[in-house]
């Protein structure tokens, strides 16, 4: 149980184009779904929380109209890079969180390496 | 406001060997989550060991257990009879119970290398 997909896992285009990458849960209802960006060799470091319903909350240093994120059910949630440059090159990654269930864990997907040409 | 510190970049044990982990933490907080996850080169995130701040037993998952010292504020990972698949980044994650986002404040990992 707990399965989030995301896609797509890999994504080249040319610069000036806008990418959209998709999370879903696919067995249970997340009410929180995070956005995460990986340098190599770095931790995760939080783009944004987005609640279903509502608009989402943005780290601080996170262009908001760079990095457009929609929540719009309790199973979906998307991210679209605008406008993407090389240096919006890096690997995206989504968790959920279970509706109700604090004690449990974030329930991450397989990752998307994106790659602007 | 909370910080997790993993102060070893870079881990070696030989395989079959025990091998540790440590993570401290900062928080003001007396309940909260703690995590272990572990990230092959695959990029997936999995969830190794979690351990809830107002249980005083240590967590364990098989070859994995941890050393959780609340007033040291300190989460340490022992891998057992370690195995090449535990090759890897291991991340140490703290969550507040409190702050209605369930959000994770991450280590920066360690690298953790299994020796044949």
């Amino acid at each position: 149980g707990a399965v989030v997909s995301q896609h797509p896992s890999w994504v080249i285009c040319k610069s000036g184009t806008s990418v959209k990458i998709e999370c879903r849960s696919l067995d249970f209802q997340a009410t929180t779904m995070f956005w995460y960006r990986q340098f190599p060799k770095q931790s995760l470091m939080l783009m944004a929380t987005s609640n279903e319903g509502s608009k989402a909350t943005y780290e601080q240093g996170v262009e908001k109209d760079k990095f457009l994120i929609n929540h719009a059910s309790l199973t979906l949630s998307t991210l679209t890079v605008t406008s993407a440059h090389p240096e919006d090159s890096s690997f995206y990654i989504c968790s959920a969180q279970s509706q109700g269930q604090s004690n449990q864990p974030q329930h991450f997907g397989d990752g998307t390496r994106l790659s602007i040409l | 406001a909370q910080t997790v510190t993993q102060s070893q970049p870079e881990m070696s044990v030989q395989e079959a060997e025990t091998v540790t982990l440590s993570c401290t933490y900062d928080t003001s907080e007396s309940d909260y989550y703690l995590f272990w996850y572990k990230q092959p080169p695959s990029r997936q995130m999995i969830l190794v060991i979690r351990q809830e701040a107002y249980k005083q037993q240590n967590a364990t998952e098989n070859r994995f257990s941890v050393n959780f010292q609340k007033a040291a504020k300190s989460f340490s990972l022992k891998i057992s009879d370690s195995q090449l698949g535990d090759a890897a980044m291991y991340f140490c994650a703290y969550r507040s119970p409190n702050s209605g986002t369930y959000k994770y404040i991450f280590g920066t990992g360690t690298r953790l290398k299994v020796l044949a």
